[in-house]
């Protein structure tokens, strides 16, 4: 069975700290891993995608893919009150279909 | 205006009813996807497409159908809604397996 695991939340964490966001999955065959960023009552939008083991970083976000432990992580630096919002971690996988699988997210609060 | 729009952005309807949700796109996307999401569940697929001729059935396809008018418009159908359809819906697209889906602003249905 096909699983994307991330702890509910709420995660709050003062301005200017670091947010560290952890998803776990099940299948070992996954290939493509994204997070999303979805605000209250609106649509997800992609923050960063990772295919490859070790650290991808853009900007404030890095993202990190440990394939042997089957996890991935969201670490923003420098937190601010409008990187609040619900972060939900999605896997692919079935590499010919880009069927993904999302997590049920976690809802972050940076507190001013 | 945007690239992938939903209609109706709101529907409120009665058990038994026949609805009909509709999807757009002018991203010239082939790949189209329609998800539902629940508080905690994150988004789960109901069903997709890769082309006009080409529709597949996500992981909770019960109680729903779909058709593809053209490569940009994909609806989404229920039948006879029951009030556990309750939810808000996205419909996605993407050009490629490996690239980020594309959502639309979502429709917010209840069924009483």
């Amino acid at each position: 069975q096909k699983e994307v695991e991330q702890n509910s939340g709420p995660l709050s964490v003062p301005e200017g700290a670091i947010a560290s966001l952890n998803c776990t999955y099940s299948d070992r065959g996954s290939q493509s891993f994204f997070w999303y960023r979805q605000y209250s009552g609106k649509s997800p939008e992609l923050i960063m995608f990772i295919y490859s083991n070790g650290d991808k970083e853009d900007g404030r976000f890095t993202a990190q893919l440990n394939k042997a432990s089957q996890y991935v992580s969201l670490l923003i630096r420098d937190s601010q009150p409008s990187d609040s919002a619900t972060y939900l971690c999605a896997v692919e996988y079935n590499n010919a279909g880009n069927m993904l699988t999302f997590g049920g997210g976690t809802r972050l609060m940076v507190k001013p | 205006d945007a690239d992938v729009t939903q209609t109706p952005r709101n529907r409120i309807t009665k058990t038994g009813k026949r609805i009909m949700l509709e999807c757009s796109q002018t991203k010239g996307h082939d790949r189209m996807y329609w998800y539902r999401q629940d508080p905690g569940l994150g988004l789960r697929l109901i069903y997709y497409s890769f082309d006009v001729k080409d529709i597949n059935k996500g992981e909770i396809s019960d109680g729903y159908s779909v058709s593809r008018q053209a490569q940009a418009k994909f609806s989404l159908s229920l039948e006879s809604a029951i009030p556990n359809q309750t939810a808000l819906y996205f419909c996605a697209t993407s050009d490629s397996p490996y690239n980020e889906q594309f959502f639309g602003p979502g429709t917010r249905l209840t069924v009483l």
